[in-house]
């Protein structure tokens, strides 16, 4: 079946970077984009950018936009998150998705804090 | 970006009851690219309704979406025990997608 599978959980400083992945299975990988979103505690959901897999084409929110970069690994089906200069505002839970619709990863929280 | 409002926050119901949400955009939303989601505690968002009025697959037909341009309505027909859940909705399909702030539908 078509899935999205996440990495684990994150607890990084302010100021490091995290890298989240999210590995696609049960489809044609390239024939989609992803899009990430995240979900800060009990607050709702944020869109951060998508990606084309197949060219590797990038959007970004403007919020996010100096501080996110999505990049694929078509030979492990992988797309990856990657935030930098984390702020303890950035704790949250960050999700991917298909095409921005379905089906989502399991989301992968990152806590931020000293 | 469009912004998107949802209405009203909490709705109170009881099983078997219908319950109406609303989302309505700041612009009109192109092609109709509104989504609907169900989320409940510590899960992901589901996929209900995509296009303002087709549901995803596997999703029980008391779920309906309708609406267009910038006013669009998610219709639970009758309330049942695990529709009780915080629902978003979504623009997509654009260089900057948005997100309501979901309207909680909680058993009364």
């Amino acid at each position: 079946q078509v899935q999205l599978v996440q990495s684990g959980v994150e607890v990084k400083k302010p100021g490091a970077s995290v890298k989240v992945s999210c590995r696609a299975s049960g489809y044609t990988f390239s024939s989609h984009g992803i899009t990430w979103v995240r979900q800060a505690p009990g607050q709702g959901l944020e869109w951060m950018g998508w990606i084309s897999v197949y060219n590797g084409n990038t959007n970004y929110a403007q919020k996010f936009q100096d501080r996110v970069t999505l990049t694929t690994d078509t030979s492990t089906s992988t797309v990856y998150m990657e935030l930098r200069r984390l702020r303890s505002d950035d704790t949250a839970v960050y999700y991917c998705a298909r095409d921005s619709l379905d089906p989502w990863g399991q989301g992968t929280l990152v806590t931020v804090s000293s | 970006e469009i912004v998107l409002t949802q209405s009203p926050d909490t709705l109170s119901l009881s099983p078997g009851e219908r319950a109406t949400l609303s989302c309505r955009a700041s612009q009109s939303v192109r092609s109709n690219y509104l989504a609907w989601y169900q989320q409940k505690p510590g899960q992901a968002p589901r996929l209900l309704i995509y296009g303002a009025s087709r549901r995803a697959t596997g999703i029980p037909d008391r779920f309906s979406g309708s609406g267009s341009g910038t006013d669009f309505t998610l219709t639970i027909s009758r309330l049942e025990p695990e529709d009780f859940a915080v629902y978003h909705c979504h623009h997509y399909g654009s260089s900057s997608e948005t997100f309501g702030q979901g309207t909680k539908v909680e058993i009364k």
